[in-house]
């Protein structure tokens, strides 16, 4: 069983569009992080949260300690969101803080 | 902005050669981590390294492997035997301190043939 699960796999939007993506995970952690991987193959930080909300700009992250589940928010989605978004935790006593990862959600948005 | 650079951008080896990953983190951090990425699955750790030595490695990160901050500023990945499976992209991160955000450099991309 993966340790960190994300939904969909895949997405398509129209432009303007809400879109939201999840993240659930097995194990105990200390922080979760948002991640964006474009085409090109590079990984971008957009954030890293342990508890509630943050915002930039057009994307909203929050996070439920409780029910071990993040998700990751976009408004007004535009083309060049189109990328992989990842979700990736930090497993708690870990002194070293390596990321564990999700699978990635494609995202697709459409003029 | 500083940020953390890895060279080359693409490596392509025959089975059974040797090669080293080059990564420059950001100067003033402290923690290093090198991952991988297999074309079309999800990044996986390899190993982690703080205070000039190895601080967690994951299974995959065997005798093959091995890691080296030879001079303070670059921090290196070394594959012996490279096997046809290590086809991967690797990708170097670092961070200020264990709590703080990671940030990854470009990735390498390794095709060995």
């Amino acid at each position: 069983k993966n340790e960190v699960e994300q939904s969909p796999q895949n997405l398509t939007a129209q432009e303007g569009e809400f879109i939201t993506i999840n993240c659930s995970y097995s194990v105990g952690i200390s922080a979760l992080h948002w991640l964006q991987q474009h085409p090109g193959g590079g990984i971008v930080s957009l954030f890293m949260l342990s508890s509630g909300k943050k915002k930039h700009g057009r994307l909203i992250a929050t996070i439920n300690i409780q029910e071990k589940h993040s998700s990751l928010h976009i408004t007004a989605s535009h083309p060049r969101d189109s990328a992989v978004y990842i979700c990736a935790v930090g497993p708690y006593g870990g002194a070293t803080n390596k990321l564990i990862f999700g699978t990635g959600t494609l995202l697709a948005v459409q003029p | 902005e500083p940020e953390v650079t890895q060279t080359p951008s693409h490596q392509v080896t025959q089975m059974g050669q040797e090669v080293i990953l080059r990564c420059v983190p950001i100067s003033n951090h402290l923690y290093f981590y090198w991952y991988r990425q297999i074309l079309g699955q999800k990044v996986e750790f390899l190993v982690s390294f703080y205070n000039n030595e190895i601080s967690e490695k994951s299974e995959i990160f065997d005798d093959q492997f091995s890691v080296e901050r030879p001079d303070g500023s670059n921090f290196t990945l070394k594959i012996r035997s490279t096997k046809l499976e290590d086809s991967a992209m690797y990708f170097c991160a670092s961070r200020l301190a264990s709590y703080n955000e990671q940030f990854f450099g470009p990735g390498t991309r390794l095709t060995v043939l």
